[in-house]
C-alpha cells in the first residue's frame, strides 16, 4: 500500500487567509484526489489532482476557493483561499492506481477556521 | 442527491457477537464498492471491497455482501472486538477508470465488553 503523508497535520486559520495543504506519496500514482470532511458529515470529492494539466472539480467546488497543484506524479497542493468558518473541515488526500483497485487515504489536515 | 447511504448513524454490540452494518445506494452503474473504517483525527483505512461481479467477498473477520438487485450491501464483522469501534463508511465507484468515489454518511460502531 502506499504511504501517504500530509502537512499540516493539524492548524488554526485567520478568517480570510488561505492555507496550502500537502500531499507526498511514497510511490508514483497515477491518480491524486482532494476529499473534505465536514463535521459530522461524509466524505466529500473536491477534485482529482491531474498530473500536467488543470484539476477536475466536483459540482459546488471551483477553482478559485480550492486551487490544486500536481506538479509531478508523487506530489500534490491543495490551497483553501479565503477561508471562512464553514471551511473548518479535515481535508484528506487519496492516492489509487486504476481499474477499481484500492483507493488509500493521508492521514488528513484538520483546520479549524475562526 | 445522496447516493450512497447508511440509514444507521450508528450501531452498539457487545464483544464476541456479529456487527452488521448496511449500506444502499441509488446508482445502478455503480460496479466497485469499498468499506473504510476511520477513527477520529485519523484518514480512513481500506478494509475490504466488492465488485458487481461477486456477491460475496471475506477477509478474515470481514464479509461483504452486495444484492445488487436490491442495490444493497452490508459488512459483517465476527467477532466483533473493541477495537472495531469506530466510524465505517461505504463508498462507490462507478468508472474504474477514475476511482472517483461516493462516500456514504458512515456509521458508528461501538463494541462493548
Amino acid at each position: 500500500s502506499a504511504v501517504i503523508s500530509q502537512k499540516p497535520s493539524r492548524d488554526i486559520c485567520q478568517r480570510g487567509t488561505s492555507l496550502t495543504i500537502q500531499c507526498q506519496v511514497d510511490s508514483q500514482v497515477t491518480m491524486m484526489f482532494w476529499y473534505r470532511q465536514q463535521p459530522g458529515q461524509s466524505l466529500t470529492l473536491i477534485a482529482t489532482a491531474n498530473q500536467g494539466s488543470e484539476a477536475t472539480y466536483e459540482s459546488g467546488f471551483v477553482i478559485d476557493k480550492f486551487p490544486i497543484s500536481r506538479p509531478n506524479l508523487t506530489f500534490s497542493t491543495l490551497t483553501v483561499s479565503n477561508m471562512s468558518p464553514e471551511d473548518s473541515s479535515i481535508y484528506l488526500c487519496s492516492v489509487g492506481p486504476s481499474s477499481g483497485n484500492t483507493i488509500y487515504f493521508g492521514e488528513g489536515s484538520w483546520l479549524t477556521v475562526v | 442527491d445522496q447516493q450512497v447511504k447508511q440509514n444507521s448513524p450508528s450501531l452498539s454490540v457487545q464483544e464476541g457477537r456479529i456487527s452488521i452494518l448496511n449500506c444502499d445506494y441509488t446508482n445502478s452503474m455503480f460496479d466497485y464498492f469499498l468499506w473504510y473504517k476511520k477513527y477520529p483525527a485519523e484518514g480512513p483505512t481500506f478494509l475490504i471491497s466488492i465488485s458487481s461481479i461477486k456477491d460475496k467477498n471475506e477477509d478474515g473477520r470481514f464479509t461483504v455482501f452486495l444484492n445488487k438487485s436490491a442495490k444493497h450491501l452490508s459488512l459483517h464483522i465476527v467477532p466483533s472486538q473493541p477495537g472495531d469501534s469506530a466510524v465505517y463508511f461505504c463508498a462507490a465507484s462507478a468508472d474504474h477508470n477514475t476511482d472517483k468515489l461516493i462516500f456514504g454518511t458512515g456509521t458508528r460502531l461501538q463494541v462493548f465488553p
